[in-house]
C-alpha cells in the first residue's frame, strides 16, 4: 500500500520570503509524484509532476520540487512567495503497479502568506 | 478554468435521501475520476471510468454508484445519505490515451454536499 505524509498542516510565511512544503511518501513500488494547489472555492490545479529523469522539477507560478529517492521525499519550494500563493497544497502519488492512475493524496498543507 | 464542469455547485439534503452529481469532462477526454474531500478523510479516490467502462475502484461505499454515459459525461449517485457523507466531491478527467499513468488529471470545481 502507498501513503503520503505532508509534514506540516499549516505554514505561515511573510510575502517575498522563501518557503518549503514537505512531502514524504511510502510505497513498495515506484511512483509518479505530483503537487496540486487548491485555491479557495476552486478545484485542484496541477503545479508540477515528477515522472522520471532530472530530480529537480520546475512547475507553474515559480514553484519547483526535488525528488529524493533515498529519503522518499518530494518537497515543494518557492524562493519568493506572493500573497496570491495563499492556498492549500497537496502532494500526491500514483503507484506504477496496477496500471490505474488513481491519485493518492496527502492531507494537505495550508500556506498562508502574510504582508 | 480546467474545462471540467460539475453541477450542482452546492447541494443540501436530508439524511436518508438520494442525490446525483453530474460531471462533464474536458472535450476529448475519455477518462473520468471521482474524488471525495472531507475534513476527516481528506482527499480520497472513489472510482474511475474510461470510455463508459469502470476502470478502477477506490474507497467507494456500496451506497454510492457511478456511471459514464455514451457522451462521456458521468454521474455519481449517492443514496441513503448519512451525515458523514457531507463533503466536497470532485470530478477529474484525463485523455485516457497512451500516456497512461503519466496523464495529468484536470479537476472540476467540485460539488459541495451538505447532509442535514
Amino acid at each position: 500500500a502507498q501513503s503520503v505524509t505532508q509534514l506540516d498542516s499549516q505554514v505561515p510565511v511573510f510575502e517575498e520570503a522563501p518557503v518549503e512544503l514537505r512531502c514524504n511518501y511510502s510505497s513498495s513500488v515506484s511512483v509518479y509524484l505530483f503537487w496540486y494547489v487548491q485555491y479557495p472555492n476552486q478545484g485542484l490545479q496541477l503545479l508540477l509532476k515528477y515522472l522520471s529523469g532530472s530530480t529537480l522539477v520546475k512547475g507553474i507560478n515559480g514553484f519547483e520540487a526535488e525528488f529524493n529517492k533515498s529519503q522518499t521525499s518530494f518537497h515543494l519550494r518557492k524562493p519568493s512567495v506572493h500573497i496570491s500563493d495563499t492556498a492549500e497544497y497537496f502532494c500526491a502519488v500514483i503507484p506504477l503497479s496496477g496500471g490505474y492512475n488513481k491519485l493518492i493524496f496527502g492531507a494537505g498543507t495550508r500556506l498562508a502568506v502574510h504582508p | 478554468d480546467s474545462g471540467v464542469t460539475q453541477t450542482p455547485k452546492h447541494l443540501i439534503t436530508a439524511t436518508g435521501q438520494r442525490v446525483t452529481l453530474r460531471c462533464s469532462p474536458r472535450s476529448g477526454d475519455l477518462s473520468v475520476y471521482w474524488y471525495q474531500q472531507s475534513l476527516d478523510q481528506g482527499l480520497q479516490f472513489l472510482i474511475q471510468y474510461y470510455n463508459g467502462e469502470e476502470r478502477a475502484k477506490g474507497n467507494i461505499l456500496e451506497r454510492f454508484s457511478a456511471q459514464q454515459f455514451p457522451d462521456l459525461h458521468s454521474e455519481l449517485n449517492l443514496s441513503s445519505l448519512e451525515l458523514g457523507d457531507s463533503a466536497l466531491y470532485f470530478c477529474a478527467s484525463s485523455p485516457g490515451g497512451t500516456s497512461g499513468l503519466q496523464e495529468t488529471q484536470y479537476f472540476g470545481p467540485g460539488t459541495r454536499l451538505l447532509v442535514l
